[in-house]
């Protein structure tokens, strides 16, 4: 069964510009999760969507934000980028909100701001 | 719960010792854990979870041990090997299902 992936696996961006970090959830997942790892950081909870809703959002700016499709895959769009915005971004899946089933992650974009 | 500073504490132990990380968590009202390893360079990998209607639960090599008292979690691993040298985060969860909160994460190294 494959796991999480995301796509691209690093991606370089100047101030200013947008970024549009993918991800596709383990099949039958229902949940995506995104979160950021600042370097030295633990993990940030940045949005959680299911069944192609926006169910909860950690404390990031309007500049961040995402989607879920209809075949459960997610993007995650940031705007305005800020050097401070380099960092891993993790995309997780779960079985939904009713399951109560560990989040299972990929391996992440590294988004490097220039 | 949040992660705070650059600098993570380290916990150094020798092959075949036993290992026990613990994690201090910030909402009472958490009723689902999970330990997570984060090895250089990928993402957390599931490790165990427990749920607030326990305060142990075995794995191959791991058990997780819960005290919600004093709202204290531990992860301990037997006969620690060379491959368990990562980062490990406890992270907490309240449901119905959302954001998991992560603590500052525990670096292992397991020395020969």
């Amino acid at each position: 069964e494959a796991g999480v992936t995301q796509s691209p696996t690093h991606l370089i961006k100047t101030r200013g510009q947008q970024a549009t970090l993918r991800c596709s959830p383990i099949s039958g997942h229902t949940s995506v999760y995104w979160y950021q790892q600042a370097l030295g950081l633990g993990l940030q909870f940045l949005l959680w969507y299911d069944e192609g809703e926006e169910r909860n959002r950690g404390n990031f700016p309007p500049r961040f934000s995402g989607r879920q499709f209809p075949n459960y895959s997610s993007e995650l769009n940031v705007n305005a980028l800020e050097l401070e915005d380099s960092a891993l971004y993790l995309c997780a899946s779960s079985g939904g909100q009713d399951s109560n089933q560990p989040q299972h992650f990929g391996d992440g974009t590294r988004l490097s701001i220039l | 719960g949040e992660s705070v500073g650059l600098h993570l504490p380290t916990l150094s132990v020798q092959e075949g010792d036993n290992s026990i990380i613990n994690c201090a968590y910030s909402n009472s009202a958490s009723d689902y854990f999970i330990w997570y390893k984060q090895e250089s360079g990928k993402g957390p990998q599931f490790i165990i979870d427990i749920r607030s209607n326990m305060d142990k639960r075995q794995g191959q090599r791991v058990t997780v041990l819960l005290n919600k008292t004093v709202k204290h979690l531990s992860l301990q691993i037997a006969a620690t090997q060379p491959g368990d040298s990562a980062v490990y985060f406890c992270a907490e969860n309240t449901t119905p299902a959302s954001k998991l909160t992560f603590g500052t994460g525990t670096r292992l190294q397991v020395t020969l």
